[in-house]
Order: structure tokens, then sequence, then C-alpha cells
């Protein structure tokens, strides 16, 4: 099992440009989960999706940012514009909808993103 | 709301036994949760108590009080690996919530 593959794994871009970062969750995983992480704010939950359909997305900062899950083996977090406040670690995880292995969350290695 | 409270950090010496506490403002929750994440690296799942009591995993232990609305981690035999910070959650109807996290410093 390959685990949450992210890409990119480092984005630098320009303030103003838009930023796209793709999530693979795990096989079979029916929970996906965009995460924030920066010094001053810890771990923040932008979105969750359950089946591919977007459950809560009061987690995300602004209309600047969108998510979608196309289809079960995809995610994409868009920022546009974005700004150098939005820089940070972003990170994707996956868990099982039911039963006790829902519990655990598999995150993938991340996506550091730094605006200039 | 849904509030978990961590020392934000705890230096202990290696070889020795360390506990990080988790304390929540709520309940009607799953479980507790704990998560590790080295520098660098992504928060990884450590252990997980459904039930009150102490969950022994290898070196690591978890304990839940629900009546107490405490939870701890509990490392034995530190080593400089374990240098990282662990995170407390638990989940609700929804998505876990994640505590502050507490940064772990083993020193020789």
């Amino acid at each position: 099992d390959a685990g949450v593959i992210q890409s990119p794994r480092h984005e630098v871009t320009e303030m103003g440009q838009e930023v796209t970062l793709r999530c693979k969750p795990i096989s079979g995983h029916n929970s996906l989960f965009w995460y924030r992480q920066t010094m001053m704010r810890g771990l923040e939950l932008l979105i969750y999706f359950n089946n591919n359909v977007p459950i809560d997305d009061s987690g995300m900062p602004e209309d600047r940012f969108s998510a979608k899950m196309p289809n079960a083996s995809f995610s994409t977090l868009k920022i546009q514009p974005s700004e150098p406040r939005d820089s940070a670690v972003y990170f994707c995880a996956s868990s099982p909808l039911r039963g006790l292995s829902q519990e655990t969350q598999y995150f993938g290695p991340g996506t550091r993103l730094l605006v200039l | 709301g849904q509030s978990l409270e961590q020392p934000s950090e705890v230096t202990a010496v290696e070889g020795a036994i360390v506990q990080i506490n988790c304390t929540y403002q709520t309940s009607g929750f799953y479980g507790l949760s704990w998560y590790q994440q080295h520098d660098g690296g992504a928060p990884t799942f450590l252990s997980y108590n459904a039930l009150d009591g102490l969950e022994e995993t290898g070196r690591f232990s978890s304990f839940l009080s629900r009546s107490d609305s405490y939870g701890y981690l509990l490392l034995q035999e530190l080593q400089m690996k374990d240098s990282a910070s662990y995170f407390c959650a638990v989940r609700f109807r929804g998505p876990l919530v994640f505590g502050k996290g507490t940064r772990l410093s083993v020193i020789a």
C-alpha cells in the first residue's frame, strides 16, 4: 500500500498566483480530509469529504480556497489568488468511513507551500 | 465547544519516563487518539482509547478517564528518536478534533 500520496511536495509561488494541491487517498478509504498546519495556528481542518461529498467546509479560510473530489481516488485543494499568509504545510489524510478503524487517520507527507 | 488542552512543551532525559496529559472540555465523544509528528514529517497514529483505562503498545501507553475528562500518553525508556510533537484528538459525530500538540524534547 503506497499510503496517501500528495503532490507537489514543495511549492514556491508568487502572490496572486493560483496554487493547486493534489491528493490520492488510500484505496478503500471513504473519508478524505484537508488540513493546514502552521506554527501559530497548529493543525487546522479545512474541509472533509465522505464518499466524495463535501461534508463540512467551515474551516476553509475564505473564498480564495476551494476543494473538489471528483472521484474516490483524487482530490484537489485550490488557492486562487494565493497570498503570503497562505504559506503553510497542507496535509491530506484519509480514513475508512465505518467501524473502529475510522478513528485512525492516515496522513500524506504534506505539501510545503511558500507564497512570496 | 470542543476544546483539548495539552502542555506546549515537555523535556525529559533519555531512558526516563514521560507523561503527556490531555484534558478536554466536552463529553459524548467516541474515544481519545494520540498522534506523533516528527519535525518535517506528517502526523502518524499512535494509539486509541475507546474505553476508560490503559492501552499499552510497546514502550507507549495511553490512558483515558471520561469521568475526569482526562487522558495521557506515557512514553517509557525514552529514546532520542522520541523527540517529536504529540497530539491528542477526539472525534464526535464528525471528524477528529486535534489538540495544539506537545513538543517533547529528549535530552542525553
